[in-house]
C-alpha cells in the first residue's frame, strides 16, 4: 500500500478554515485518495473521497495536486466538534491502511 | 438505515477466557473488515471477509484470532485465551461491493467494542 504523510498534529480556531495537508508522492494512478476521521472515544467516519478532481461535499472540500502527489482536507469553519484524528488513506486494493493520521485540535 | 452494529460495547475477559465480538454490518453491505486500535495507537488492519469467505487476514495474528462472516447473521471476531495485550477497542466496518478499477467507496465504521482483559 503506498505510504501518506501528515502533520502530526494542528490547531486551529473556532469558526476559521482549516487546511489539513497530506502528501503521496508513490501514489499509482488507480488509487482513490480517501479521508476519514476519528472522534475521541468513536469509531472512525468517512469525509470524502476523490481521484483526481477536486471534490466538495456538506462535510469538507478536497483539493487534489494536479500530479497527485499531495492533497488537502479543508474544512471550511470548523466547530470544536471537528476536534477529532483525521486520516489521509489510499486505496486501489481491497483494504484501507490507517496511518498515524492528524490530531486536530479546535481553539474556542 | 441502521449502520453497522458492534456488540458488546464494552467487554471484560480475565485471562484465559474466550472473547467473542460480533458485528452486524449495514444492510446490504457484503464485505466486513475488522481493526484493532490498541490505546493511543492507530487502527490495525486485521481481516477481511465476504460472505462465508476469509479474503485477506493478513492481519490477524497467527495463535488465537479467528473470524468468519457466515451465510445469515452476523461477523464474528473471536480469541480464544485471551491475555493483557489483547486489550483494545476492536471496530469492524462494512462497505458495499468494490466499485471498478479496484476503487472503494466509504466504509460506515460501528462504535467498536473495548476488550479489557483482566
Amino acid at each position: 500500500d503506498a505510504k501518506t504523510t501528515q502533520p502530526n498534529s494542528m490547531e486551529s480556531n473556532e469558526e476559521e478554515p482549516v487546511h489539513l495537508p497530506c502528501n503521496h508522492s508513490t501514489i499509482s494512478g488507480t488509487d482513490y485518495i480517501h479521508w476519514y476521521r476519528q472522534l475521541p472515544s468513536q469509531g472512525p467516519e468517512y469525509v470524502i473521497h476523490g481521484l483526481t478532481s477536486n471534490v466538495n461535499n456538506r462535510m469538507a472540500s478536497l483539493a487534489i495536486a494536479e500530479d497527485r502527489k499531495s492533497s488537502t482536507l479543508i474544512l471550511h469553519r470548523a466547530t470544536l466538534r471537528d476536534a477529532a484524528v483525521y486520516y489521509c488513506i489510499l486505496s486501489g486494493a481491497q483494504k484501507l491502511v490507517f496511518g498515524q493520521g492528524t490530531r486536530l485540535t479546535i481553539n474556542p | 438505515n441502521a449502520g453497522v452494529m458492534q456488540n458488546p460495547r464494552h467487554l471484560v475477559r480475565r485471562r484465559g477466557q474466550e472473547a467473542r465480538l460480533r458485528c452486524s454490518p449495514v444492510k446490504g453491505h457484503s464485505h466486513v473488515y475488522w481493526y484493532r486500535q490498541l490505546p493511543e495507537e492507530g487502527l490495525k488492519f486485521m481481516v477481511y471477509l465476504q460472505k462465508e469467505n476469509i479474503i485477506d487476514e493478513s492481519g490477524m495474528p497467527k495463535e488465537r484470532f479467528s473470524a468468519e462472516f457466515p451465510k445469515e447473521g452476523p461477523s464474528i471476531l473471536r480469541i480464544q485465551q485471551v491475555v493483557r495485550g489483547d486489550s483494545a477497542a476492536y471496530f469492524c466496518a462494512s462497505s458495499p461491493s468494490l466499485g471498478t478499477g479496484g476503487n472503494l467507496y466509504g466504509y460506515t465504521f460501528g462504535s467498536g467494542t473495548r476488550l479489557t482483559v483482566v
